[in-house]
């Protein structure tokens, strides 16, 4: 069946430092990736997506390629700032057309950014 | 254009008692999805629905949990007889369509849920 799987947090890193959050999945037919951010007290938001293979998804410094040889989405970003932290989730769609709605997430993973 | 809106955003039921958790979707989304998010856990899926319809329970626990989306008003997920094993926030997504891969889902702050 679909799945995703993320590394597990929580990952701890310093203002202005290089940030890589690892996710592999696996899923039959060609899903679309999607990289979500959920704050302290707050539903998720989606950051960014992939609909297709080797595509860059990318929003507010963050990015993320859809790598089908190695089936991962690794979010990344240059320089990450103390507004960063909170929850990121890697999920896929597992059909319906495409629809976005029905995800398989990962387990998610803590970041938290000291000044 | 207000977001998806649940309520309440707490909800403490003490063991044995009905838990009701409502879902306004975004205006012109008629496809609604529950999640749920256990302590640690990311989300998972628990049911998909149109107005009226039920598309895809596969994630619904098979006793207890029961969710609609009437023609009017907002989508219900009804949990009855709670357990201490209920309590986990509940997330609701809405979308406007299963037209294809950008058809975007946004989700709700949802519905902490605490069983005593």
């Amino acid at each position: 069946g679909n799945s995703v799987t993320q590394m597990e947090g929580p990952v701890t890193l310093s203002e202005e430092a290089f940030l890589t959050i690892n996710c592999t999945y696996t899923a039959t037919g060609y899903p679309s990736l999607f990289w979500y951010v959920q704050y302290p007290g707050e539903g998720l938001q989606l950051l960014l997506k992939a609909t297709k293979a080797d595509d860059k998804g990318s929003n507010k410094g963050f990015e993320a390629t859809y790598r089908k040889e190695t089936t991962s989405f690794h979010l990344e970003k240059g320089s990450v700032q103390v507004s960063d932290s909170a929850v990121y989730f890697c999920a896929l769609s597992a059909g319906y057309g495409g629809s976005q709605g029905n995800l398989i997430f990962g387990k998610g993973t803590k970041l938290s950014v000291k000044p | 254009n207000a977001g998806v809106m649940q309520n309440p955003r707490h909800l403490v039921r003490r063991r044995g008692q009905e838990a009701r958790l409502r879902c306004s979707p975004m205006k012109g989304h008629s496809h609604v999805y529950w999640y749920r998010q256990l302590p640690e856990e990311g989300l998972k899926f628990m049911v998909y629905l149109q107005k009226e319809n039920i598309i895809d329970e596969s994630g619904m626990p098979k006793e207890r949990f029961s969710a609609e989306f009437p023609k009017e008003g907002p989508s219900i997920l009804r949990i009855q007889q709670v357990v201490r094993g209920d309590s986990a926030a509940y997330f609701c997504a809405s979308s406007p369509g299963a037209g294809g891969v950008n058809t975007e889902a946004f989700f709700g702050q949802g519905t902490r849920l605490t069983v005593v």
